[in-house]
C-alpha cells in the first residue's frame, strides 16, 4: 500500500505549545500534501510540498520533508484552541493519479 | 459560488434500496474523486475519474457505480445498500499534482 501514516494518532497539548506530527510513506512521490478536518467536516487542504523540496512555510505551518527515509513532519507553532482537528497526511505517487490518505493524528488544544 | 457541491447532507435508507449521492464541482477540474471515511481505516478511495467518461476503481469500489457523462458531475450509486456502506462520502476534485478540493460531505446510514 501506498498509505501514508501518521504519528501520533493523537495529541494533547496547551495553547501556546507547538505540535509536531509525522508521517511516514511507502513509494516515491511526485508530493506530499496536508489536510486538516474539522468534526462532521470536509478536508481543507494546508500545504503541498513537491519531492524536490525539503522545507515550507505557512503562517504558524512549517512542513519538511525527507525523501531518504519517506517521511514529513508538520508543525504548528504556537497553537491555539482554534487548531483542534484532525490532520492527515496525503501522498501522491509517481505513476498514479490519486492521493492515498493516512489515518491522521487528532490534536486537541486546550485553553 | 465557485466550488464542490455535494448532495444530500444527510440520508438514512434501509438495505437493499438504491441510493445516488450528487456530486458537482465549478471548476472544470479534470479529477473527481469518491471517498469514504470510517472511524479506523480513514478515508478510502472508491472511484475516481480522470475526464468524463474515463472513470477507475479505487481500494474499495464493491457495491458501487460511478459515472461522468459531464465533466462537472459525479454522482455516486450505490446499487443495494448494506449496512457495511454506512459512513461519510466525501467528493473531491482536483488538476493532476494539485490539491483536493472536497465536497463537505453525505452522511449516509444504512438501516
Amino acid at each position: 500500500s501506498q498509505q501514508g501514516e501518521e504519528d501520533p494518532q493523537a495529541l494533547s497539548i496547551q495553547e501556546g505549545e507547538n505540535a509536531t506530527m509525522n508521517c511516514s510513506y511507502k513509494t516515491s512521490i511526485n508530493n506530499l500534501q496536508w489536510y486538516r478536518q474539522n468534526s462532521g467536516r470536509g478536508l481543507v487542504h494546508l500545504i503541498l510540498i513537491r519531492s524536490n523540496e525539503r522545507e515550507k512555510h505557512s503562517g504558524r505551518l512549517r512542513v519538511t520533508l525527507d525523501t531518504s527515509k519517506k517521511s514529513s513532519s508538520l508543525l504548528i507553532t504556537a497553537s491555539r484552541a482554534a487548531d483542534t482537528a484532525s490532520y492527515f497526511c496525503a501522498t501522491d505517487a509517481e505513476g498514479y493519479s490519486t492521493l492515498t490518505f493516512g489515518k491522521g493524528t487528532m490534536l486537541l488544544v486546550s485553553p | 459560488d465557485a466550488g464542490i457541491t455535494q448532495s444530500p447532507r444527510y440520508k438514512i435508507t434501509e438495505t437493499g434500496r438504491q441510493v445516488t449521492l450528487m456530486c458537482h464541482q465549478t471548476w472544470s477540474h479534470s479529477y473527481m474523486f469518491w471517498y469514504r471515511q470510517d472511524l479506523g481505516h480513514g478515508l478510502r478511495l472508491i472511484y475516481y475519474s480522470a475526464a468524463a467518461d474515463i472513470t477507475d476503481k479505487g481500494e474499495v469500489p464493491d457495491g458501487y457505480v460511478v459515472s461522468r457523462s459531464k465533466t462537472e458531475n459525479f454522482p455516486l450509486t450505490l446499487e443495494s445498500a448494506t449496512r457495511s456502506q454506512t459512513s461519510v462520502y466525501f467528493c473531491a476534485s482536483r488538476e493532476l499534482d494539485g490539491q483536493l478540493f472536497f465536497g463537505s460531505g453525505t452522511q449516509l446510514s444504512v438501516l
